[in-house]
């Protein structure tokens, strides 16, 4: 079974650039989108973008002009980047696989915004 | 964006009882290879979420079978036929067929 386990800083000033990285274990990336959501304290999900093993990516129109999704397949990892944060940014961000045919999560990261 | 509309927002059951979530969407949800993206995610306290149902009536390996999504077009409903303690948290429909991916607000599943 694939796992996915994301590491990251987790307190930024405004202004920063959030950085994570989510490796996958025990899978390749196949034909699967990869992909990243977060969730606000206390909040619901948002869909923030996804990539595939040839490197297509999707964004979420509303983040669009500060996401950069990128993978690395030798590596087994893919990276998420949100350039100018706010405090509107601090949430939990996941990690996730979600095709048809599976569904994989990783364990989350919070990431505070804060002067 | 399409527009993820859940009820209730809160769901309090007695445990063994029968539970139902509806979620509506926006614009259709039938995409042009015939399927329905709907998906429905189970967060118990302090999890990531978890997949219980997608294609709307699809469970996932492992999900109990009292468990059931049904619905078409703009309609669906996720079924917990007898709730059992641990199905406390939260419940999110999802729709893959029109980008930007969207969830419905959550449903929260509570013990009487």
């Amino acid at each position: 079974q694939v796992q996915l386990q994301q590491w990251g800083a987790g307190l930024l000033k405004p202004s920063e650039t959030l950085s994570l990285t989510c490796a996958v274990y025990g899978g390749s990336f196949s034909n699967d989108y990869w992909s990243w959501i977060r969730q606000p304290p206390g909040k619901g999900l948002e869909w923030i973008g996804e990539i595939n093993h040839s490197g297509s990516t999707n964004y979420n129109p509303s983040l669009k002009s500060r996401v950069t999704i990128s993978i690395d397949t030798s590596k087994n990892q893919f990276f998420l980047k949100l350039s100018s944060v706010t405090a509107a940014d601090s949430a939990v961000y996941y990690c996730a696989r979600i095709s048809a045919g599976a569904c994989d999560w990783g364990q989350g990261a919070l990431v505070t915004v804060s002067s | 964006d399409v527009v993820m509309t859940q009820s209730p927002l809160s769901l309090p059951v007695t445990l063994g009882q029968p539970a139902s979530i509806s979620c509506r969407s926006s614009q259709s949800l039938v995409y042009s290879d015939g399927n329905t993206y709907l998906n429905w995610f189970q967060q118990r306290p302090g999890q990531s979420p978890r997949r219980l149902i997608y294609k709307v009536s699809n469970r996932d390996s492992g999900v109990p079978d009292r468990f059931s999504g049904s619905g078409s077009g703009t309609d669906f409903t996720l079924k917990i036929t007898r709730v059992e303690a641990e199905d406390v948290g939260v419940y999110y429909c999802m729709q893959a067929t029109h980008w930007p991916k969207t969830f419905g607000q959550g449903t929260k599943v509570e013990i009487k």
